[in-house]
């Protein structure tokens, strides 16, 4: 079985500029997730969507970050303008049973602002 | 709000020895508890899942066990190898509604040969 796939691995770009990062989760897990992980700290939740619908985005900081999940199958997270702060490993998950069961998490996007 | 905390922050063991890391979390009013682990530069690996109900899980040299009472939950690992060295992170999903995962700040392990 495939597991939870994320593009790109590592990405540096300038301050104010703009990247995006994709998910594609395990075929026929409904809920997806998308974690930021600062350096030295657990995973910080930025948005579960079950199916193409946005369950939870309160932590997401929506004046520069949003997410999609158009087709209830792969996501894409985008950052603009980008900021220091945000150099993290961008996680994304997911899991069968909505809202509950095991997580299975891709190996992330690190991401590097200068 | 939940809060997760790991302590030993990090840990250094000689090969062979049998060890526990330790998670608490604030709010009993959990759903399921998950341990997972991260190689660097990695994603997160889950160990061992335990629900609300439950109290242990056991997988291979690892036990978890659960006492949602306390708000504690440790991870038992039995004769450690240099392999087992990574960081463990546990994560409590809460229950309600808001089915929020909170995790810790993790542990890291470093198991010498």
């Amino acid at each position: 079985e495939a597991g939870v796939a994320q593009s790109p691995r590592y990405k540096i770009i300038e301050k104010r500029q703009s990247v995006a990062f994709w998910c594609n989760p395990i075929s026929g897990h409904a809920t997806l997730y998308w974690y930021q992980q600062i350096l030295g700290q657990g995973p910080k939740l930025l948005i579960q969507f079950q199916n193409n619908g946005v369950v939870d985005d309160s932590q997401l900081p929506k004046d520069r970050f949003s997410a999609e999940r158009l087709k209830g199958v792969d996501s894409t997270l985008k950052i603009q303008p980008a900021k220091l702060e945000d150099s993290a490993v961008y996680l994304c998950a997911s899991s069968v049973i909505p809202g509950g069961g095991e997580l299975f998490f891709g190996e992330g996007s690190r991401l590097t602002v200068l | 709000k939940q809060e997760v905390t790991q302590i030993p922050a990090a840990l250094s063991v000689p090969e062979g020895e049998n060890l526990v890391l330790n998670c608490s979390f604030t709010d009993s009013a959990i759903y399921n508890l998950q341990w997972f682990r991260q190689d660097p530069g990695k994603g997160l690996t889950s160990l061992l899942l335990i629900q609300s109900s439950q109290r242990e899980q056991t997988s291979g040299r690892l036990n978890a066990s659960l006492d949602k009472s306390s708000g504690r939950s440790t991870l038992y690992i039995a004769a450690s190898q240099p392999g087992d060295s990574a960081t463990y992170l546990c994560a409590v999903l809460s229950s309600g509604s808001a089915r929020q995962l909170t995790f810790g700040s993790g542990t890291q392990l470093t198991v010498l040969p």
